[in-house]
C-alpha cells in the first residue's frame, strides 16, 4: 500500500532554513507528481508546491515562491522541500502528498502523516 | 483566506442531509470541471471523497455526492451519521496548481 513518511520538521528561528524529506513506497514513484501541503494551527489546508513525475516541472503557491524549493530523487524514492527565509506564519504541519493519476492535472489521493515545523525565536 | 469560499460551519442531525458550498471567482477556463472534496477528522490525514465534481472515490459511500453550477460546487451528505463530523475542504486542481477552500466544520448534533 502507498506510504509517505515525512521527516525533518523542527523548531527554527525566523529567517532560518529547513529541509523536509518524504520517503515514498508502495507505488511506482517515478510515474506520479508529488506535492507539499501544509496545515497551520487554526487554519485550513494550503497547497504549496508540485513537482512533475520526471522532475521537469515545478509549481509553487505565491506564498512560498522564491523561498521554498521542491525536488525529488527517484533513485531514493524521496521528495524534498527546501525552505528558506522562514517566517512565523510558516508554522504548520507539513504534509507530503501524491497525485492520484500519472497526469499533471490530478487530485491528491494519498497523504503522509505530516511533519511539524515551528518558526519562533 | 482562500479564493474558494466555503461556509465556516454547518450542522445537522443524524439522518438529515446537509450541503456545503464552494464558490470561486468567475473564470473562462474549465477550473470548475476539476473539483475534489476532502474529509479530515481531527488528528487524521485528509481523505478524498469526490473528484471531477461528482465522481466518488473508491470506497466512499453513496451518501456523499457532488455537483456544480457555474463557478460554484457543492458537497451533499445525506443520511448524516455521527462519524461524518469532520472538517471538509473543496479543491480545484489544474496542471500548475491546486487550491483548497476555507475549511468547513461539520457538526452532527
Amino acid at each position: 500500500q502507498v506510504q509517505l513518511l515525512e521527516s525533518g520538521g523542527a523548531v527554527v528561528q525566523p529567517g532560518g532554513s529547513l529541509r523536509l524529506s518524504c520517503a515514498a513506497s508502495g507505488f511506482t514513484f517515478n510515474k506520479f507528481g508529488m506535492h507539499w501541503v501544509r496545515l497551520a494551527p487554526g487554519k485550513g489546508l494550503e497547497w504549496l508546491t508540485l513537482i512533475s513525475h520526471d522532475g521537469s516541472n515545478e509549481y509553487y503557491a505565491d506564498s512560498v515562491k522564491g523561498r521554498f524549493t521542491i525536488s525529488r530523487d527517484d533513485a531514493k524514492k524521496t521528495v524534498y522541500l527546501q525552505m528558506t527565509g522562514l517566517r512565523p506564519d510558516d508554522t504548520a504541519l507539513y504534509y507530503c502528498a501524491k497525485s492520484w493519476w500519472a497526469l499533471l492535472r490530478s487530485p491528491i489521493d494519498h497523504w503522509g502523516q505530516g511533519t511539524p515545523v515551528t518558526v519562533s525565536s | 483566506q482562500s479564493v474558494l469560499t466555503q461556509p465556516a460551519s454547518v450542522s445537522g442531525s443524524p439522518g438529515q442531509s446537509i450541503s456545503i458550498s464552494c464558490t470561486g471567482p468567475n473564470t473562462d477556463g474549465d477550473d470548475y470541471d476539476f473539483v475534489a472534496w476532502y474529509q479530515q477528522h481531527p488528528g487524521k490525514v485528509p481523505k478524498i471523497l469526490i473528484f471531477e465534481v461528482s465522481h466518488r472515490a473508491p470506497g466512499v459511500p453513496d451518501r456523499f455526492s457532488g455537483s456544480r453550477s457555474g463557478n460554484s460546487a457543492s458537497l451533499t451528505i445525506s443520511e448524516l451519521q455521527p462519524e461524518d463530523e469532520a472538517d471538509y475542504y473543496c479543491s480545484t486542481y489544474t496542471r500548475s496548481k491546486t487550491l483548497f477552500g476555507d475549511v468547513t466544520k461539520l457538526t452532527v448534533l
